[in-house]
C-alpha cells in the first residue's frame, strides 16, 4: 500500500549542481504532477503528465525537465541548481475519473546553498 | 481563470472550540472545489471534495464545507476543534468543470491552524 512515493527526503545542493527528485507510484495512474510548496505560497505546479511519454509544463517549469517512460515513475531533474530553487517539491498522481482528487507524496525537501 | 483567495494565514482556537477556515473562489463556470490538509512534514491529504452535488458537504475528521454559489465561498468548519486538527489546510479549486480532462488543481496560500489545549 505504499502509493507515491517520493526520495529523497531531504537534499542539499550548491548552486550549479544537478540532481534528480525521483517519483513512483503503484496505483497505475496515467496522471502525474509535480509542484513545489514555499512559505505561504500554496503549491505550484512546475509539470504534470498525462500518461508514459507525454509531458507538458505547469505555471513555474523554467530550470526544471522531465520525463514519463514508464507509468509508474515521474523524475524531476535540476539541471542547474540555484538558491530560487530551495523549496519542498511534492509529487502527486490520479487515476482517469474525473474527481480531482490527487494522491500526494510525502515530499522533498531541498536546500540550493 | 480559476483561483482561490484564503481569508486568513493563521487561526488559533481553544480544544473544544468551533473552528472556521474561510475560502473564496473565482471561476468564469460551476467549479469543483477541494479542502486538502497537510500536517508538519507530510504530503497532502484530501478533506472533502464538491463537485456540483450537493451543496453542504461531509469529509473526514468531523469536517464539513458548504459551498455559496451567490458568496463564491467555500468555507470550512468544524463544531468542535481537537488537538490533531492542528494543521495547514489549503483551498483548491479545478479545472475539470469546463471539460479538461487535465485536472490541474489551483491551490490558496494556505491556513495555519493551531489549536491550543
Amino acid at each position: 500500500n505504499a502509493g507515491v512515493t517520493q526520495t529523497p527526503k531531504f537534499r542539499i545542493l550548491k548552486i550549479g549542481q544537478s540532481m534528480t527528485l525521483q517519483c513512483t507510484q503503484d496505483m497505475n495512474h496515467n496522471y502525474m504532477y509535480w509542484y513545489r510548496q514555499d512559505p505561504g505560497m500554496g503549491l505550484k505546479l512546475i509539470y504534470y503528465s498525462v500518461g508514459a511519454g507525454i509531458t507538458d509544463k505547469g505555471e513555474v517549469p523554467n530550470g526544471y525537465n522531465v520525463s514519463r517512460s514508464t507509468t509508474e515513475d515521474f523524475p524531476l531533474r535540476l539541471e542547474l541548481a540555484a538558491p530560487s530553487q530551495t523549496s519542498v517539491y511534492f509529487c502527486a498522481s490520479r487515476g482517469g475519473q474525473n474527481t480531482g482528487e490527487l494522491f500526494f507524496g510525502e515530499g522533498s525537501r531541498l536546500t540550493v546553498l | 481563470a480559476q483561483s482561490v483567495t484564503q481569508l486568513d494565514s493563521h487561526v488559533s482556537v481553544s480544544e473544544g472550540t468551533p473552528v472556521l477556515l474561510r475560502c473564496n473562489y473565482s471561476s468564469s463556470y460551476s467549479p469543483s472545489l477541494f479542502w486538502y490538509v497537510q500536517h508538519p512534514n507530510k504530503g497532502l491529504q484530501l478533506l472533502l471534495k464538491y463537485t456540483s452535488a450537493a451543496t453542504l458537504v461531509k469529509g473526514i475528521n468531523g469536517f464539513e464545507a458548504e459551498f455559496k454559489k451567490s458568496e463564491t465561498s467555500f468555507h470550512l468548519t468544524k463544531p468542535s476543534a481537537h488537538m490533531s486538527d492542528a494543521a495547514e489546510y489549503f483551498c483548491v479549486v479545478s479545472d475539470m468543470g469546463r471539460g479538461s480532462t487535465l485536472g490541474r488543481l489551483y491551490f490558496g496560500r494556505g491556513t495555519q491552524l493551531t489549536v491550543w489545549p
